[in-house]
């Protein structure tokens, strides 16, 4: 298995551009996350899916879009970049929305700078 | 808000000494993680303990759990240079719907 993988590894935006982030994984998690993680700082939750169809907001959703159409993918949107969101991104999945015993897998980030 | 915080911040020891790092966390939980970070990299899930849980072990690992005090250890024992990196805990809050919530981490480094 690959597990959770990302592309790309970096990527530098002007503002206002928009873009995608992918974020794939084969290992049939039901459960995928978006996190951000700013220099100095743990993860914060941007968006997260239990499952195909069904996405929720986290911690810090705004300025962001996500979907999932399949129980691989999980693309992360930004729909107009600003400095702000300079920021190395995380994608994570789980196996499932039960308490207690799922571990989180994470891909390797995607390094993003908006100038 | 972070639901974890660790402490403390940066921790810098010898090799072969114990690095002690705390988490302390606001609600009730299901279960606390502790992951790892190597700089520029991913995180690496170490050890997972449920909330009816005290202590649990993994290799070097040893977690405690107090959840009348809402505080969590992790405790490296032998260290080695290799295991310089950041740790983070998680928390996977009974309110959360599932979801983690990581606090901001300890950096350590071992020294040869």
């Amino acid at each position: 298995n690959a597990g959770v993988t990302q592309t790309p590894k970096f990527q530098v935006l002007k503002t206002g551009q928009s873009m995608t982030l992918q974020c794939a994984q084969d290992m049939n998690h039901e459960y995928m996350s978006w996190y951000r993680q700013d220099p100095g700082m743990g993860l914060r939750l941007i968006h997260y899916s239990v499952g195909a169809g069904i996405t929720d907001q986290g911690e810090v959703p705004n300025g962001y879009n996500v979907s999932r159409s399949t129980t691989e993918d999980f693309p992360l949107r930004l729909l107009s970049a600003a400095p702000s969101q300079t920021s190395v991104y995380f994608c994570a999945s789980r196996s499932g929305t039960g308490i207690g015993t799922d571990t989180q897998y994470f891909g390797p980030g995607t390094r993003l700078t908006v100038l | 808000s972070q639901q974890g915080e660790e402490d403390p911040q940066a921790l810098s020891i010898q090799e072969g000494e114990n690095a002690t790092m705390n988490c302390s966390y606001k609600t009730s939980i299901n279960n606390l993680q502790w992951y790892r970070q190597n700089s520029g990299r991913g995180l690496v899930h170490l050890i997972l303990i449920r909330s009816n849980e005290r202590e649990k072990h993994s290799g070097r690992l040893r977690v405690t759990l107090d959840t009348s005090k809402k505080s969590s250890s992790l405790l490296i024992t032998a260290s080695r240079a290799a295991d310089t990196a950041s740790y983070f805990c998680a928390t996977d809050a009974e309110t959360s719907g599932s979801r983690l919530t990581f606090g901001e981490g300890t950096q350590l480094t071992v020294n040869p």
